[in-house]
Order: structure tokens, then sequence, then C-alpha cells
């Protein structure tokens, strides 16, 4: 039954090593979504896609990119994780811009 | 981008109704929603409402929208210890094509 499923759910890494996240998706949206969160506050975008249309945040570091290979999936790439970068990344798909979003359970992400 | 402001805090005890209240300053909002952040996990949708609408209720939660004061609330009646989370209320606009969150109200229900 789940709709959008984020692996790992708890990744540690160490510092300057590249690490992808994964999220998938069984709801054909069109829209796919990257959020950072950090303790206490509120998930912060860091691109989406429409379709294979990718859109930067203005803000968003180089050091992250992502990937949509298909519909259903969804890869965020981080080159070379700082410690500033440890933060629970959440995944979120809609059928179309500014429509609903739904989440996954997010990818928990230590940086050593 | 559009301000979408929450108390972050927020005490009831169990049993009691909880109101969380949020603000926000986009005039075009179409979809105004509320989700639920446990710890740990991702964002659960709990409810939306369609702008041109004053209220809905599900269950144990009613949705209050006040348009021309662009506020919104969330009333859980009979809080129990389970719904202790962050709440994220958020707006959409179709003209911008964007979704905004608010800040997230900590809700900590006392047993």
């Amino acid at each position: 039954d789940a709709m959008v499923i984020q692996n790992p759910r708890y990744q540690v890494t160490q510092f300057g090593k590249p690490v992808t996240l994964s999220c998938s998706q069984t709801l054909n949206h069109n829209v796919m979504y990257w959020y950072q969160q950090k303790s206490s506050q509120a998930p912060k975008l860091l691109f989406h896609y429409y379709d294979k249309d990718f859109n930067n945040e203005a803000d968003t570091p180089d050091n992250f990119q992502s990937r949509r290979p298909n519909t259903s999936f969804c890869f965020l790439d981080i080159r070379s994780p700082g410690l500033g970068d440890a933060a629970m990344y959440l995944c979120a798909t809609s059928r179309d811009r500014a429509d609903t979003q739904y989440f996954g359970p997010g990818t928990r992400l230590t940086v050593l | 981008g559009e301000d979408v402001e929450q108390s972050l805090f927020l005490s009831v005890r169990e049993g009691d109704s909880s109101v969380i209240n949020c603000t926000y300053t986009d005039s075009s909002s179409t979809y105004l929603y509320w989700y639920k952040q446990e710890p740990g996990a991702g964002l659960q949708l709990l409810t939306y409402i369609f702008s041109n609408m004053d209220m809905k209720q599900d269950q144990r939660l009613t949705v209050l929208l006040n348009k021309k004061d662009k506020h919104l609330s969330l009333r859980i009646a009979d809080t129990q210890t389970g719904d202790s989370a962050i709440y994220f209320c958020a707006e959409s606009s179709l003209t911008g094509n964007q979704f905004y969150f608010g800040t997230g109200t900590s809700l900590t229900v006392i047993p």
C-alpha cells in the first residue's frame, strides 16, 4: 500500500563521501519533490521535477543534484556531504504543480 | 515567497480540545492543508480545505478558514497522546504554481 517509498530510511556517510538517496512512487504522479528538513524546522524545498523538467530552487547548493530516470523513481545525489548537510530528506509527489503533496517516510542522513 | 506563520508550541491535557492556528499572506491560495509529522517520520496529510469553503469536518478534526483574515485553524477534539506531533499548515496557489509550508506547531498532549 505504500505510495511514496524512500530508501534507505537511515544513511550514514563520511564527510566528503558522495551519497545517493532514493525515492519511488506508485501514484503515477507527474511531479516529484526533494525537501531538506533540519531539526525543528519546516521542510525546505531543494528542487522538483515536473515530468522530466528539472526545477532547481535558487538557494539550493550545487552540491545537491537530482536524477529522474523514469516516472516512478527520483534520486538525490549529494556530491560532497558536509556536516551541515546532516538532516532528514523528504521526497514528495503530486499529480500536478500546486496540487496536494504526498510524502514518503524520509531518509535520515548522518554525516561523520 | 509567501509567509505562512504558526505558533511554535501548544500543550493540552488528554481529552481536551486542541486548536492550532495558521496565518498566511497569499490571497490567491487555492487549497490549504494540514500535515502531521511524528518524530523521525515523514509528513502525513491530515486534511485540506478548498479556499471557497469556511469549514470542513472529518471525525475529530475540524478545519476553519477565515479567508478575509487569511486565518486557518485545526481543531482536534478529544486530544489523545497519539496526537502529539508537529503540525504543519500549507497553502498552494495555482496561479503561482507554488506550495508553501508554515513553520510548524509542536503539540504536546499531557496524560
